[in-house]
């Protein structure tokens, strides 16, 4: 069966430091990952997306940059964190075909001091 | 552009009466909707899907949403709520052939006992 990880469960960092969060899907092969962000535990924020080892799609411009090294591992990172980029960061894995929802991951909660 | 729109922020019921939660959508095509729920501090979950056929669909939890074409509507049912639905909800649609998922703003549901 599939399962995505996603880690850590949460995060504190000072503004101005670097960040990285990973996560892998295992069980599928060549899936669609995503990246969002969730503010103030409302609306979902695509940051990024990809659909396949080293192709990312941004979907607004920001601090923040993806990478994808492996087929199923999806980085997101920061060189230099603002506190504007605290929030809940979920990670999410389709399958190609539309008739298919996400599955997400347990998200991270960053917070930025 | 494929959109979601959820008119309620909050939907408050009592326990044992029905619940509802509105969506309405936008889309190219023949729509794929999704409903997820999400609880404090967790990613997103599944409840149900309507790709083609009938239109109501049966989803986890008891959970039932309706499509209805004309209306653009795939409204999210529970015939009796528990306290334990009280949850954000999300409703989504995606386009045929399209990598990406639009969700609603969410609706926070609050059962009281």
């Amino acid at each position: 069966s599939q399962t995505i990880h996603q880690w850590p469960a949460t995060l504190v960092q000072p503004v101005g430091s670097p960040l990285s969060l990973e996560c892998t899907v295992e069980g599928t092969s060549n899936p669609n990952l995503y990246w969002y962000r969730q503010a103030a535990g409302r609306g979902l924020q695509l940051l990024f997306y990809s659909v396949g080892i080293g192709q990312i799609s941004s979907e607004v411009p920001q601090n923040l940059s993806a990478s994808r090294p492996q087929d199923r591992q999806f980085i997101l990172s920061s060189k230099k964190l603002l506190l504007s980029d605290s929030g809940f960061y979920l990670c999410a894995w389709s399958v190609g075909s539309a008739a298919y929802g996400y599955t997400f991951g347990s998200g991270t909660r960053l917070t930025v001091v | 552009a494929q959109s979601v729109a959820q008119p309620e922020d909050q939907v408050n019921v009592a326990e044992g009466n029905p619940l509802t939660v509105k969506c309405t959508y936008s889309v190219s095509g023949n729509p794929y909707l999704f409903w997820y729920v999400q609880y404090p501090n967790r990613g997103l979950q599944f409840l149900l899907k309507y790709i083609t056929g009938d239109n109501l669909v049966k989803g986890s939890y008891g959970f039932e949403a309706e499509f209805n074409k004309s209306q653009t509507s795939f409204h999210l049912k529970k015939p009796s709520a528990l306290v334990s639905d009280s949850a954000l909800y999300f409703c989504a649609v995606r386009g045929y052939n399209d990598y990406k998922l639009s969700f609603g703003a969410g609706t926070t549901v609050t059962v009281r006992a």
